[in-house]
């Protein structure tokens, strides 16, 4: 079974400028998560989507970050316009909660590790 | 969720066991533990997770106190492949009607050859 896809592997880029991450999750998974991990620190949910509708988006800075779930696969997360403090790890992660709800385990991706400079 | 409380990092041999710790000590009667670890460079991966009594899988067991406030996974003969960072993770599937993780900092476990 092909693991949660996400691309690019790595972005550098200048402040001010836009970027978006692309994730493909594991084939039949109806829950989509963003996450944003920082340097040393756990991942942080950015947004969580059931199919394509926004479940939990209350820690997403709207004013700059966008995501979308057209068609209730692939995923794009987008920033703009970058800030240095964005510089970080973006991880995607689907769920199909099999095993029971208790279980519910998430897979993640490799993750997309952003740069701005 | 309730929080919880690692050490932020451990050393191990190759090849002994392993105990790492947890504190939850706010824990609800809905919460369930779950670990999950990450691998450098990787994203994180699920290792176990339970209720009120141990657990075991291929890969760890998980033994939780009798006063569940507290739970210790355990890697019976660590390898350097286990060299991560351990997430003691609480999930309320009553409250939490989404299911996310909230991760905290983690253990980083160090495995000597």
């Amino acid at each position: 079974e092909a693991g949660v896809a996400q691309s690019p592997r790595y972005k550098i880029i200048e402040k001010r400028q836009s970027v978006a991450f692309w994730c493909n999750p594991i084939s039949g998974h109806a829950t989509l998560y963003w996450y944003q991990q920082i340097l040393g620190q756990g991942p942080k949910l950015l947004i969580q989507f059931q199919n394509n509708g926004v479940v939990d988006d209350s820690q997403l800075p709207k004013d700059r970050f966008s995501a979308e779930r057209l068609k209730g696969v692939d995923s794009t997360l987008k920033i703009q316009p970058a800030k240095l403090e964005d510089s970080a790890v973006y991880l995607c992660a689907s769920s199909n909660f099999s095993g029971g709800l208790s279980k519910n385990i998430q897979y993640f991706g490799a993750g997309t590790r952003l740069s701005v400079l | 969720d309730a929080k919880t409380t690692q050490p932020n990092s451990m050393e191990s041999n190759e090849e002994e066991p392993v105990h790492l710790p947890c504190n939850h000590s706010t824990i609800s009667g809905t919460d369930y533990i779950h670990w999950y670890r990450q691998l450098p460079s990787q994203g994180p991966e699920y290792v176990i997770h339970g209720l009120t009594s141990n657990v075991n899988n291929r890969m760890a067991s998980l033994a939780i106190a009798e006063d569940r406030k507290s739970s210790t996974l355990i890697l019976h003969r660590a390898t350097l492949r286990d060299a991560a960072v351990y997430y003691c993770i609480l999930r309320d599937f009553v409250r939490n009607a989404g299911n996310m993780l909230t991760f905290g900092g983690g253990t980083r476990l160090m495995v000597k050859p």
